[in-house]
């Protein structure tokens, strides 16, 4: 099973700062790895895909780098709706899908 | 615009058995893979079991393998899955998951609300 695991724990910032959100893999799941958000009492939304992709709809304050087994989420200008969890997910070893254990951020 | 809607989470006694449905709307049903995530109260996501589009491929966990089943219904546009000898750490919210194509290559796109499952005497 790979491994995600998602630092830091949780992220204090204010709206409108920049946001860094790292994922690291057990083993290299090349480029496949995705970022959702999670805010609580909704479904979980996709924001980014294959590393670098955004889902659509997803505001371009969202982007998403890294290859093998390094990952970061960036979100240029922290909005209020992103106050929320943040879960990276790998499809590299298909089917056995696995989840990192989430980043809070969280309004400082 | 995309709708999952799940139902059929109760508590339900340690051994038992419960099935779970997702009533998807907003989209070409048969076009897609689904998929069930589960996530236990207060820790993360975990994935736990696939249908392509066409039920030709099932693929489980090794933590509900042999224990649950997941089917689907084209015609009714429905998800479900079997929950067969429960136990206390299946209690977590249970939720309906669209994959992006019809294989499903593990990219979520859509996810509904949830329903919670909860395993106790």
């Amino acid at each position: 099973e790979i491994v995600l695991t998602q630092s830091p724990a949780t992220l204090s910032l204010f709206p409108g700062e920049r946001a860094t959100l790292s994922c690291r893999a057990s083993q290299s799941v090349s480029r496949f790895l995705a970022w959702y958000r999670h805010k609580p009492g909704q479904a979980p939304r996709l924001l980014i895909y294959d590393t670098s992709n955004r889902a659509t709809g997803v505001p371009a304050r969202f982007s998403g780098s890294g290859s093998g087994t390094d990952f970061t989420l960036t979100i240029s200008s922290l909005e209020p709706e992103d106050f929320a969890v943040y879960y990276c997910q790998q499809r590299s070893d298909w089917p056995q899908f696995t989840f990192g254990g989430g980043t809070k951020v969280e309004i400082k | 615009e995309v709708k999952l809607v799940e139902s059929g989470g109760v508590v339900v006694q340690p051994g038992g058995s419960l099935r779970l449905s997702c009533a998807a709307s907003g989209f070409t049903f048969d076009d897609y893979a689904m998929h069930w995530v589960r996530q236990i109260p207060g820790k993360g996501l975990e994935w736990i079991c696939l249908v392509n589009w066409e039920s030709s491929r099932i693929h489980y966990a090794d933590s509900v393998k042999g224990r649950f089943a997941i089917s689907r219904d084209n015609s009714k546009k429905s998800l479900y899955l079997q929950m067969n000898s429960l136990r206390p750490e299946d209690t977590a919210l249970y939720y309906c998951v669209k994959d992006i194509d019809p294989p499903g290559s593990g990219r979520f796109d859509h996810w509904g609300q949830g329903t919670l499952v909860t395993v106790s005497s």
